[in-house]
């Protein structure tokens, strides 16, 4: 059973816009969220978090927002460059740090120029 | 910089051998983990360890042991490597306590013939 969804496996945005990637999870136990961004042959690396505390969190171009009562996270990037493109893992851990993350499927951004 | 590094980039092996796969992190961190990573499947975790000579079961343990005999130093192995366990394998190490991102090596692509 599927804890972090990301039902989107790949999207398209022209440079410039905004691309929006979507995260929902089912465990209520998750307190902690995390993006990460991925290229091919290379190991994630972490972009951006938010603590169950907050309902959103900037750092940038990118800005992640959660809603606990949806349990539904999103990442925005605004705007989006040629080397957004990759792909990008949404992750949930119920704190402490001690258990792992759970990550979703991921969905592959591909920025259009 | 945080490190965290695999010994290998890419290996090849045959079916029935004994794999080893070596990961070390420079950071202190208690934490550390392996995830292997399939398309459409995301990172599913293996194992961890939040201590040395400690180990606990991810979602998919079978055919997989670790070694954690040194803080630094978390090691993957398959026992008898089959062609199902082609993949790509992903270490990662964080701090205990408190929300924390995990950081990642550059992973490991592993072949078996």
């Amino acid at each position: 059973d599927q804890q972090v969804k990301q039902n989107s496996p790949s999207l398209s945005v022209q440079e410039g816009r905004i691309s929006i990637l979507n995260c929902d999870y089912t465990n209520s136990m998750f307190d902690y969220f995390l993006w990460y961004k991925k290229y091919p042959a290379e190991g994630p690396t972490f972009l951006i978090s938010i603590s169950s505390i907050k309902d959103k969190n900037e750092d940038g171009r990118f800005t992640v927002f959660l809603n606990k009562s949806a349990k539904h996270l999103s990442l925005h990037i605004v705007p989006s460059q040629p080397g957004d493109s990759a792909v990008y893992f949404c992750a949930a851990s119920p704190g402490g740090g001690a258990d792992g993350l759970t990550f979703g499927k991921g969905t592959h951004l591909i920025i259009q120029p | 910089d945080v490190k965290v590094t695999q010994s290998s980039r890419y290996l090849v092996k045959r079916t029935g051998e004994k794999v080893f796969l070596e990961c070390v992190q420079d950071m202190d961190h208690e934490n550390m983990f392996w995830y292997r990573q399939d398309p459409g499947l995301g990172l599913r975790l293996i194992y961890f360890s939040y201590d040395v000579k400690m180990k606990e079961k991810g979602d998919i343990p079978e055919g997989y042991s670790v070694s954690r005999e040194k803080k630094e130093r978390f090691s993957l192995i398959l026992e008898s490597a089959s062609t199902n366990q082609t993949s790509m394998y992903l270490c990662a190490s964080s701090f205990q306590g408190g929300n924390t991102e995990a950081f990642f090596g550059q992973g490991t692509r592993l072949t078996v013939v």
